[in-house]
């Protein structure tokens, strides 16, 4: 079974660019959701995906969005880069129905973004 | 307050002896409860999962929960080498309609010296 494929797995974009980060979660699995990692704030929630609609938000600003395909693969998109954004992106998946059961979330392997 | 608090960090252990780690979290209506593994350079990985009060074993790792003090701990017992990572708490928060919200504490960093 597939685990979550996430792409590409390196980026070095400018400040000010934008990108688009994709992630297609285990077969069966209609949850995505995307986390940002950083040294010192650890494991910050960016929002989740349920069957193309954004079930939840966290406290990033509107730089940051992000979107749900039928297929349940997901992308997010940082648009105006600034030097914080520089991070690890991880994106999990999960069956999506109520609460999460015994196996949580799978993690993909992530993208490191750096922002030069 | 933050939601998911994880202190007393980094941590290091000689290779046979028992770690300890431990959570705290804000939300009394939190349901289910998590802890994963990352090795340096690597995505979290699931290693325990549980969500009634009491202890629950899986070879040399017992989760330990009790809902009343709000707190979660995992014991690892016959630490080895191969231990040495961050340990992420991570708790399935009421919040709106978001069920499937999972949110972390900052991770222990656990050394084991062989």
């Amino acid at each position: 079974k597939a685990g979550v494929t996430q792409t590409p797995r390196y980026l070095i974009k400018t400040r000010g660019q934008q990108v688009t980060l994709s992630c297609s979660p285990i077969s069966g699995h209609r949850s995505v959701s995307w986390y940002q990692q950083t040294p010192g704030q650890g494991l910050q929630f960016l929002f989740e995906y349920f069957s193309e609609t954004q079930r939840n938000k966290g406290n990033f600003p509107g730089r940051f969005s992000g979107r749900q395909f039928s297929n349940s693969r997901s992308e997010m998109n940082v648009s105006t880069l600034e030097l914080g954004d520089s991070a690890l992106y991880l994106c999990a998946s999960s069956l999506g129905q109520g609460l999460l059961g015994r196996n949580g979330y799978t993690f993909g392997s992530g993208t490191r973004l750096t922002v030069v | 307050q933050k939601e998911v608090e994880q202190n007393s960090g980094p941590l290091s252990v000689p290779e046979g002896a028992i770690a300890s780690l431990n959570c705290t979290y804000s939300d009394r209506g939190s349901q289910s409860f998590f802890w994963y593994r990352q090795y340096s350079g690597k995505s979290p990985e699931l290693i325990m999962f549980i969500y009634s009060n009491g202890d629950k074993e899986d070879g040399r790792f017992t989760a330990q929960l009790n809902k009343a003090s709000q707190y979660v701990s995992l014991l690892i017992r016959d630490s080895q080498p191969s231990d040495s990572a961050t340990y992420l708490c991570a708790v399935n928060i009421r919040g709106g309609g978001a069920n499937s919200k999972l949110t972390f504490g900052k991770g222990i960093t656990l050394s084991v010296r062989p």
